[in-house]
């Protein structure tokens, strides 16, 4: 089984509009931390936001949130006023085990396309 | 300038070829990490080194070989490699392998390695 799903293999978004990403994840570990990244075609992979999750409130960073809903495990991510320059892959991905994940390897999706239209 | 550094960042060798990637972290980490992208499929972890000693070995085949010399660089030694080795290679670093949970790894623009 996929721990780490993201239903979306491609995204269009109007370029100031908000757009939101969906991640679900599977883990029986009751402590594990949830990234996003970003990986635009030049290849780097680019950390964007964190989620605990005993963490009490929503990440957010800049544009950034994340919808973390627990109950559901779902972790998708928002971004609010769409640039050009966020057209990239989007990869959720899960650590386990320890405080927040601390102890696992990170285990990514298979990522989502998104391309920002001007 | 990004923290990770990654050498070189395209490279199209022959299945007898011997080449060697490397990678280099400018952060003072001491967990550093080597990733596999192939098309279509997630991010597949190859070998974990945490203060210069490998930790996990990702059921790599062995003409994959890793060298840590120091916290700071990492190299992968690619010999009689195959044709579905073609992929982006891609090194990561943190502060450490096993850590407080929120820090995120740092990835370098990666090597991408077209076997013919």
């Amino acid at each position: 089984a996929q721990k780490i799903t993201q239903t979306q293999p491609g995204m269009f978004v109007q370029e100031k509009e908000a757009v939101t990403l969906d991640c679900t994840y599977d883990t029986s570990d009751p402590s594990y931390g949830l990234f996003w990244y970003k990986q635009p075609s030049s290849g780097e992979m680019i950390f964007l936001i964190y989620q605990g999750s005993y963490d009490q409130q929503n990440a957010t960073e800049g544009r950034y949130s994340l919808n973390f809903q627990k109950a559901r495990k779902s972790a998708n991510l928002v971004i609010s006023a769409s640039q050009l320059g966020d057209s990239a892959m989007y990869f959720c991905a899960m650590r386990e085990g320890g405080y927040g994940g601390s102890q696992g390897n990170l285990i990514f999706g298979k990522g989502t396309k998104l391309s920002v239209k001007p | 300038e990004t923290g990770v550094t990654q050498t070189p960042r395209h490279l199209v060798m022959g299945m007898t070829n011997k080449k060697s990637l490397k990678c280099e972290q400018h952060l003072g980490h001491n967990a550093m990490y080597w990733y596999k992208q192939s098309a279509k499929k997630p991010l597949e972890l190859m070998f974990v080194y945490n203060f210069k000693e490998q930790t996990e070995n990702n059921s790599v085949p062995s003409r994959f070989s890793p060298e840590c010399p120091n916290s700071s660089h990492l190299f992968l030694h690619l010999h009689t490699l195959q044709p579905e080795d073609s992929a982006l290679y891609l090194c990561a670093s943190s502060p450490e392998a096993r850590d407080r949970g929120n820090q995120p790894q740092h990835f370098g623009d990666g090597t991408r390695l077209s076997i013919l």
